[in-house]
């Protein structure tokens, strides 16, 4: 089956510092997306950034990047000169090409000032 | 962005009450689904839809329906509403271009 891990319920970073949130999937796919979703208390859900599979590049969003390792099935977040706004539920997301999109149970990031 | 909106954002109703969850978007998009959020668990697949009158199960599909009789709306039927299904309910489209989805704003249901 495939899944999508995210193995730290809760982190905190100080304001200004760098940060990295951890996700692992597992499947047989070749071709697929991965996501990042950021959720803050107002219960949105917003897109961060998108990686297509195929791509060896890695995404970058601003202060946003990821790290998406293929061959290891990684693929984590780093927020860079973090703000107060960031603090909020981020979730891992994983969709074959032609099929559902599979989250991960997410990670709650505090921003400490 | 697609124009997606959930009626209502927030409802409190009783055990065994049917309940129904609308979804409604403005850029006909095919896909839709319907998820449900709860603490632990993330985001988990109810229903979806790939079209009119076409639908299919998510991970967790017992207890609801769904009907989807017009392309923009998207409907969730609790037929008998339980404690267990208190929860916080996602629509959601997919984006043909970018390849993720977009969501409502969400509805907070709870079952008394």
């Amino acid at each position: 089956a495939q899944t999508v891990t995210q193995s730290q319920p809760e982190m905190s970073v100080q304001e200004a510092e760098t940060v990295t949130l951890s996700c692992t999937y597992d499947t047989s796919e070749s071709d697929y997306y991965l996501f990042w979703y950021k959720q803050p208390p107002s219960r949105q859900m917003i897109l961060v950034i998108r990686q297509e599979a195929y791509k060896q590049q890695n995404a970058t969003e601003n202060r946003f990047s990821v790290n998406f390792q293929k061959a290891a099935k990684s693929f984590s977040l780093k927020i860079s000169d973090s703000q107060l706004g960031d603090a909020a539920m981020y979730f891992c997301a994983y969709r074959p090409r032609d099929d559902k999109i599979i989250f991960g149970k997410g990670t709650r990031l505090h921003i400490l000032p | 962005d697609a124009g997606i909106t959930q009626s209502p954002r927030h409802k409190v109703t009783e055990t065994g009450t049917p309940v129904t969850l609308r979804c409604h978007q403005t850029e006909n998009h095919r896909y839709m689904y319907w998820y449900r959020q709860d603490p632990g668990h993330g985001l988990r697949l109810i229903h979806y839809s790939y079209g009119v009158k076409d639908t299919d199960k998510g991970e967790v599909s017992d207890g609801y329906s769904v009907s989807r009789s017009k392309t923009e709306d998207f409907l969730l039927t609790l037929e008998s509403a339980t404690s267990s299904q208190t929860s916080v309910y996602f629509c959601a489209i997919r984006d043909s271009l970018q390849g993720g989805y977009t969501f409502g704003s969400g509805t907070r249901l709870t079952v008394v």
